[in-house]
């Protein structure tokens, strides 16, 4: 089952903003709004920070966006914070096999 | 708040089986979905596969002939067994709940390490 395609790494200084893309195919990105973003710090497990392409859910700052063009998800932090440095993975439903496929992460470095 | 407390075996041999629970407390359990998803070391994340109350399952395709997910209602638990293992199968495995109608996992256990070597 192939997965979703990010960076391995994206870098940022505060108050910066960042785009962490995420390719995947017409069978999951290209057509779903499935698509979810995670953040996990070292040693934690991840937390959802978007689910169906935009939504944020309780407690998520608004510095996090998500959006979509083709095949091709993004996730967008503003304002960048020492916080928010982390590993970042996507996810999207794929109907390949009616299930979930993640991103290979990427590491954001805030500078 | 929903919180998930998962526990089993953390050091296995080749070709044995993987035995993981997850026990859902301060929340509803019957009618969501519930799920595990692996990371292998400095790797991104896996989805193993789902199951619901009523243990309907869904498996991730390239684990399917592995796989058993099922489910204790009357204990608000849910279990994983991975048979077979090989070295490969070393990764930290997460119990987690699936909001299914948009495919995300909102709650997460904090993680077991499983570790497969002779």
């Amino acid at each position: 089952q192939s997965g979703l395609t990010q960076p391995a790494s994206v870098s940022g200084s505060p108050g910066q903003s960042i785009t962490i893309s995420c390719t995947g195919i017409i069978n999951d990105v290209g057509t779903y709004n499935l698509i979810s973003w995670y953040q996990q710090f070292p040693g934690k497990a991840p937390q959802v920070v978007i689910y169906e392409l935009t939504e944020r859910p309780s407690g998520i700052s608004n510095r996090f966006s998500g959006s979509k063009s083709g095949n091709t998800a993004s996730l967008t932090i503003s304002g960048l914070r020492t916080e928010d440095e982390a590993d970042y993975y996507c996810s999207s439903y794929t109907d390949r096999s009616n299930f979930v496929v993640f991103g290979g992460g990427t590491k954001l470095t805030v500078l | 708040q929903v919180q998930l407390q998962q526990w089993g075996a953390g050091l296995l041999k080749p070709s044995e089986t993987l035995s993981l629970t997850c026990a859902v407390y301060g929340g509803s359990f019957n009618g969501y979905y519930w799920g595990w998803i692996r990371q292998p070391p400095g790797k991104g994340l896996e989805c193993i596969g789902e199951t619901n109350t009523n243990g309907d399952t869904n498996y991730n395709p390239s684990l399917k002939s592995r796989v058993i997910i099922s489910v204790d209602t009357s204990k608000s638990q849910f279990s994983l067994r991975l048979s077979s293992l090989t070295a490969a199968d070393t990764a930290m495995y997460y119990c987690a709940r699936v909001v299914l109608t948009s495919h995300y996992f909102d709650v997460w256990g904090k993680g077991t390490t499983v570790t497969v070597s002779s």
